[in-house]
């Protein structure tokens, strides 16, 4: 079965430090991925996403993700957090040539000062 | 840059009461969707669209809820008789051969 798992259901991080958010995901082909983030009651924003090639990716806002097919992972990464990165954040998987896209339950990141 | 456009940003309906959503998909598109956010949860895929059909839904998308594309450039979801546990973001989205776009999100209030 398709699915995504964050494990994380929260975050705290301080200002300056660094961040990592986990993804795992299941998925019978190779796999689309990516990663968005919500501010709350708003829309989704691409971060970043995965297609084929390097698999270090760069994204909006200094994000990077990594993925690890050997451990069908593709972590989030944040070498510096500012309190403004304070917000929900999905990791998803599949989606174009109409397949629907699959969502992970969210981390969300609080940013202490 | 192309986007997805989706209307009215937020919407309040009576329960019982039938709604529409509408979006404007990006305009070279052939696949479109519709997802749901209730409050604080995940996003959950409702329904995708193809060739004036639909290809794929989800348990949540029983007969209360359809979806048209009445003219070519819209693509609606219709919700026949809201339920108190309708409410939700909706979130359309379209694709052509690599990532969905997504729409900012038509937050739906059933009262």
């Amino acid at each position: 079965a398709q699915s995504v798992t964050q494990p994380d259901i929260h975050i705290t991080v301080s200002e300056g430090a660094s961040l990592e958010l986990r993804c795992n995901y299941s998925y019978g082909a190779t796999p689309y991925l990516f990663w968005y983030v919500q501010s709350p009651g708003q829309g989704l924003q691409l971060l970043l996403k995965y297609f084929s090639g390097d698999t270090l990716v760069q994204g909006i806002k200094g994000f990077e993700a990594e993925f690890k097919r050997s451990q069908s992972s593709f972590n989030l990464r944040k070498p510096s957090v500012h309190w403004s990165d304070a917000a929900e954040y999905f990791c998803a998987v599949g989606g174009g040539g109409g397949f629907k896209t699959i969502f992970g339950a969210g981390t969300r990141l609080f940013v202490k000062a | 840059e192309p986007e997805v456009t989706q209307t009215p940003s937020h919407q309040v309906t009576q329960m019982g009461q039938e709604v529409i959503l509408r979006c404007v998909p990006i305009s070279n598109h052939l696949y479109f969707y519709w997802y749901r956010q209730i409050l604080g949860q995940k996003v959950e895929f409702l329904v995708s669209f193809y060739n004036n059909e639909i290809s794929e839904k989800s348990e949540i998308f029983d007969d209360q809820f359809s979806v048209e594309r009445p003219d070519g450039s819209n693509f609606t979801l219709k919700i026949r008789s809201t339920k108190l546990e309708d409410s939700a973001m909706y979130f359309c989205a379209s694709s052509w051969y690599t990532e969905a776009f997504f729409g900012q999100g038509t937050r739906l209030t059933v009262v």
